[in-house]
């Protein structure tokens, strides 16, 4: 069945450190694949995406990786700051029908730095 | 920028109320959600649209009904509120095709007593 999975629930580093964020998913369907950031009483806010044609894609300050063999899923924050601290999640799309598509989440990993 | 509104950001109801929870993009988006979060269960998808008049139900529909009688409004309805939909509504839109992302609203926390 779809489901996205995290590794890790919780992941403390310290600031000015790198983080990386592990996320698993089971559709080998889903072509598009997005990270999420949500801090505390806020909706989710998009971080940096990647199609499954994409093994690697890079924004400021975050990586996100695509092994599709392995159907496995990183996002990757570099010299985080205290703002980084959030829940992220990772969410895979999966196309229903011309134009529609399905958004799965995973269940949330909480970052937090450590000052 | 992409913006998702909610029109209520916190709400206090009775149980047996009718709720509506509305949401307005304005990117001409022709996909549409409504999901719900709560603690250790993530997001669900409640019901979507994929254009005007359109909707399917996601993985949680029992309980609500949507409309979508314009394509940048996306109502959540409760038809006969209960405690047990407490919680924090998201609205998201998102063009359709691959590659597109899904925009969120800033959510509508819900209180049913």
């Amino acid at each position: 069945g779809e489901s996205v999975g995290l590794h890790l629930p919780t992941l403390s580093v310290q600031e000015g450190d790198n983080s990386i964020i592990n996320c698993a998913y089971s559709n080998s369907a889903s072509d598009y694949f997005i990270w999420y950031k949500q801090e505390s009483g806020k909706g989710p806010q998009f971080i940096i995406d990647i199609r499954s044609n994409m093994d690697k894609r890079q924004g400021q300050r975050v990586t996100v990786l695509l092994n599709k063999t392995v159907k496995h899923l990183s996002l990757q924050i570099a010299a985080t700051q205290p703002g980084d601290s959030a829940v992220y999640f990772c969410a895979e799309k999966t196309p229903l029908r011309q134009g529609a598509q399905k958004l799965v989440f995973g269940q949330g990993t909480r970052l937090t730095i450590n000052p | 920028d992409v913006k998702v509104t909610q029109s209520s950001r916190y709400l206090v109801k009775r149980t047996g109320e009718k709720v509506f929870l509305e949401c307005v993009q304005d990117m001409d988006h022709e996909n549409m959600f409504w999901y719900r979060q709560d603690p250790g269960l993530g997001l669900r998808l409640i019901y979507f649209s994929y254009d005007v008049k359109m909707k399917e139900k996601g993985d949680i529909p029992e309980g609500y009904s949507v409309s979508r009688e314009k394509k940048e409004r996306f109502s959540l309805i409760l038809e006969s509120a209960s405690t047990n939909q407490t919680s924090m509504y998201l609205c998201a839109s998102g063009q359709g095709g691959t590659g597109n992302t899904i925009y969120f609203g800033e959510g509508s926390w819900l209180t049913v007593v």
